[in-house]
């Protein structure tokens, strides 16, 4: 059975770009959430999708935006690029999202901003 | 506000040894708690999970306690392994909740 697959596993962007990454959940799986990891604040909860509609939101500014489609598939977008955007973003996948079904995680993209 | 806590940066522990990670948390409206393991280079994968109506539950070499009065758990590794070599993270959530609030992680090394 395929894992969760994040594209792309690297990119480098500079300051003002916007950049727009990639999930595809495990098969079946209808829940996608996305955290972003950094050294200083470990994984932070970013917004987690289930059938098109977000349910749920962390404390992020409003240039991180996700949307999901009738496929499951997830996309993350950030625009205005800012030095402190550069983390490693990481998708997780789940059935339907509840507690007692563990997320897996892709192994995630690194965004650098120069 | 970090509402999950993970005070060990680090442990180096003997194969054969038993390997405590330990984790306490804040917010008492959490009931659900998981392990995950993280290699570098790979996302976390994960390891074991709790309820809050449980105290122990165990998996093969791992087990997690949980003392909700003390709102702390534990992960006991038994015996640790050089593949046990890995960054550990404590995560928290409530039952019908749709996120993970997770501690920083603890790095665990085991020496041959």
């Amino acid at each position: 059975k395929a894992g969760v697959t994040q594209t792309p596993r690297y990119l480098i962007k500079t300051r003002g770009q916007q950049v727009t990454l990639s999930c595809s959940p495990i098969s079946g799986h209808r829940s996608v959430s996305w955290y972003q990891q950094t050294p200083g604040q470990g994984l932070q909860f970013l917004f987690e999708y289930f059938s098109e509609t977000q349910r749920n939101k962390g404390n992020f500014p409003g240039r991180f935006s996700g949307r999901q489609f009738s496929n499951s598939r997830s996309e993350m977008n950030v625009s205005t690029l800012e030095l402190g955007d550069s983390a490693l973003y990481l998708c997780a996948s789940s059935l339907v999202g509840s507690a007692n079904q563990p997320q897996h995680f892709g192994d995630g993209t690194r965004l650098s901003i120069l | 506000d970090q509402q999950v806590k993970q005070n060990s940066p680090s442990l180096s522990v003997q194969e054969g040894r038993i390997s405590i990670l330990n984790c306490d948390y804040t917010n008492s409206m959490f009931d659900y708690f998981l392990w995950y393991k993280k290699y570098p280079a790979e996302g976390p994968t994960f390891l074991i999970s709790i309820s809050s109506i449980k105290d122990k539950n165990e998996d093969g070499r791992f087990t997690v306690f949980l003392n909700k009065s003390a709102k702390h758990l534990s992960l006991h590794i038994v015996p640790s392994q050089p593949g046990d070599s890995a960054v550990y993270f404590c995560a928290a959530t409530t039952l019908w909740d749709y996120k993970l609030s997770f501690g920083a992680g603890t790095t665990v090394t085991v020496r041959a």
